[in-house]
């Protein structure tokens, strides 16, 4: 069992459409993260969300963070090509940082 | 944002030899850097802590023998694949960061064993 439960695994889309990712735990956390990463390449660091019911926004990318501190999403309005990757939620626990499975967005132009 | 470096980027190497990759933060002092492998549209599995100055703390499942972490300065850290073999072929990636929480990743190192 993970201890951050990431959805959709795989996710294909036109252009323009919009999406949500969802990264869900039943532990709280002080901060969870996101993360790009392109095939070939490191992850790059998205966003860092700290306070329960926190919004960041990030140009087409809107990031929450729940309540409880225990679940996060991803927001993308009107998906571009260029967005297509893989997403990665993570936290940190006991002192490292642990990772949902992963969202492979497509995005078809 | 922070930059770390990975080197090499790609390697092949042969069945029973060993390959050392760098893990090198460019422009802050790393005291703790972690290794991770990863497997093709999966996410990142983390291998080990390298601590700086000391051993490293493995995972369960990681054989330290195998992987050797040694992290001899505040700003590099080294990973060898000791007698690899074709299964460990993979793509690792380093990251090191000033809070735990928040890391900076390195390009990733292609492993291919022949």
């Amino acid at each position: 069992t993970q201890l951050l439960e990431q959805s959709p695994q795989f996710l294909s889309i036109q252009e323009g459409e919009n999406l949500t990712v969802y990264c869900n735990s039943s532990s709280v956390f002080s901060s969870l993260q996101w993360y790009r990463q392109e095939p070939g390449e490191g992850p790059v660091l998205l966003v860092t969300v700290v306070t329960g019911g926190e919004v960041k926004k990030l140009k087409r990318l809107t990031f929450q963070f729940g309540d409880a501190r225990k679940d996060s999403s991803l927001h993308i309005t009107a998906a571009q090509p260029g967005d297509t990757g893989l997403y990665l939620c993570s936290g940190e626990y006991g002192n490292k940082l642990v990772f949902g499975a992963g969202t492979i967005l497509r995005v078809k132009s | 944002g922070a930059v770390v470096s990975q080197h090499p980027s790609r390697v092949i190497c042969k069945s029973g030899t060993s390959v050392k990759i760098e893990c090198r933060s460019l422009d802050f002092q790393a005291t703790t850097m972690f290794w991770y492998r990863q497997f093709p549209k999966k996410s990142l599995m983390l291998m080990a802590t390298s601590n700086e100055g000391s051993k490293a703390t493995y995972e369960q499942g990681v054989e330290k023998d195998k992987f050797l972490i040694n992290h001899a300065s505040l700003t590099l850290s080294t990973l060898t694949v000791t007698s690899a073999h074709p299964e460990d072929s993979s793509f690792y990636i380093c990251s090191a960061g000033r809070l735990a929480g928040e890391q900076y990743f390195g390009p990733g190192t292609r492993l291919t064993v022949t």
